[in-house]
């Protein structure tokens, strides 16, 4: 089956310019988490959609948005950008509910972000 | 706060050593914990988890309650194992706590 699809995968906004980064999940998975990963800080949780609601949210300005739509597609939007927000953004879908098995994780190949 | 500690940035082993990336855990139940693999230039990707108890291209990792541990062992290191690894602890609905991964360097 297809995996998880994000799409760009190479982004250059100049500051303050706002961007949209769109994930399609596995088809099935109702859930997609969004991370942060940079080298300094590693992996850091943006906010998690399920059923096109935000289920949790991660320390990060309200600069930091997104949506999920029926279909499960999610987009991400920054607004105002900062050179900080220069990372690689990853996508994660699963079904979401349950434990054991179901919690299972799968990424998309990240959209890199540099704010020049 | 549930975490995960991955105490070694950069581990570096010769081929044909064993190898041990550490992660502990503060958690006061008991935890799922995942270690999950990147490879250069590939997307991240789950190994194993402790639920499942199996071995992944040699891996193995035990879950430690006594010494709130789930160290990743591999007895031979290969060339190929070079890559990131993130320890990890699912938190409610999709949320996962990411130790901050130790990148493995395979000597030849």
């Amino acid at each position: 089956k297809a995996g998880v699809t994000q799409t760009p995968r190479y982004l250059i906004k100049t500051r303050g310019q706002q961007v949209t980064l769109s994930c399609s999940p596995i088809s099935g998975h109702r859930s997609v988490s969004w991370y942060q990963q940079t080298p300094g800080q590693g992996l850091q949780f943006l906010f998690e959609y399920f059923s096109e609601t935000q289920r949790n949210k991660g320390n990060f300005p309200g600069r930091f948005s997104g949506r999920q739509f029926s279909n499960s597609r999610s987009e991400m939007n920054v607004s105002t950008l900062e050179l900080g927000d220069s990372a690689l953004y990853l996508c994660a879908s699963s079904f979401g509910q349950g434990e054991g098995l179901n919690t299972e994780a799968f990424f998309g190949q990240g959209t890199r972000l540099t704010v020049v | 706060a549930q975490r995960v500690t991955q105490p070694e940035k950069l581990l570096s082993v010769f081929k044909g050593a064993p190898v041990e990336l550490k992660c502990n855990y503060s958690y006061s139940g008991s935890p799922e914990l995942f270690w999950y693999v990147q490879y250069s230039r590939q997307r991240l990707q789950l190994l194993l988890r402790h639920i499942s108890r199996e071995s992944i291209k040699g891996f193995t990792a035990d879950l430690n309650k006594g010494e709130t541990s789930f160290h990743l062992k591999k007895p031979f290191a290969q060339e190929e194992d070079s890559a990131m690894y993130y320890c990890a602890r699912p938190n409610t609905g999709n949320q996962f706590y990411f130790g901050t991964g130790t990148s493995l360097t395979v000597i030849p």
